[in-house]
């Protein structure tokens, strides 16, 4: 298997641009987490999904953010507008029976 | 709220040495701890503990958990430069698999 795929793996934008994040995750995983990594707050998880149905979004830092799962295979995490402060290492990850499966990481530069 | 302490948050050693790393948490409805190894990329997996005991992998990292005293250790023996890393300590409270991460320990072992 080709592990978790996430696109793109960094992302430079102006401030107020729209931004989106990409996920795919590993065949047969049933959920679907998506984490924020900042040297100040380090690992922080953003949403998480099982069975494509959001379990739990209070992660999520503010309106500006959504995430959205249309299938088993692909979940998207959308920042609107964006700010500098969104400026991190946005992780997806997958699990199945057991251990959480990180992807690469999108690095994302709001300027 | 899930609680989840590591320390030290920073360690240098020499190659040979063996270390100690530790995890205090508090966790709702505790079902179990996961270690995960960072370098400049994802989080990998070491270690998923789920009773109070033993776990070893690869011989010369092993983590113990006490569920009585709510806290968790990973030791290195015979340290290598490839250990230098961030270690995450990670407990899960939910049966969905939702992990509150630690703000990790930066160890870093020089020749």
């Amino acid at each position: 298997d080709a592990g978790v795929i996430q696109s793109p793996r960094h992302e430079v934008t102006e401030m107020g641009q729209e931004v989106t994040l990409r996920c795919k995750p590993i065949s047969g995983h049933d959920y679907l987490f998506w984490y924020r990594q900042t040297m100040m707050r380090g690992l922080e998880l953003l949403i998480y999904f099982n069975n494509n149905v959001p379990i739990d979004d209070s992660g999520m830092p503010e309106d500006r953010f959504s995430a959205k799962m249309p299938n088993a295979s692909f979940s998207t995490l959308k920042i609107q507008p964006s700010e500098p402060r969104d400026s991190a290492v946005y992780f997806c990850a997958s699990r199945g029976s057991r251990e959480q499966y990180f992807g690469p990481g999108t690095r994302l530069t709001v300027t | 709220e899930d609680k989840v302490v590591q320390s030290p948050l920073s360690l240098v050693v020499h190659e040979g040495d063996t270390v100690t790393l530790n995890c205090s948490y508090e966790v709702t409805n505790f079902r179990s701890l996961l270690w995960y190894k960072q370098e400049k990329k994802a989080p990998t997996f070491l270690f998923m503990l789920t009773s109070s005991g033993i776990e070893k992998k690869s011989g010369r990292l092993s983590s113990i958990l006490d569920k009585k005293e709510l806290f968790s250790i990973l030791n290195i023996t015979a340290t290598q430069t490839g250990d230098s890393a961030v270690y995450l300590c990670a407990p899960g409270g939910t049966s969905y698999g939702k992990l509150t991460f630690g703000q990790g320990t930066i160890l870093t072992v020089h020749p």
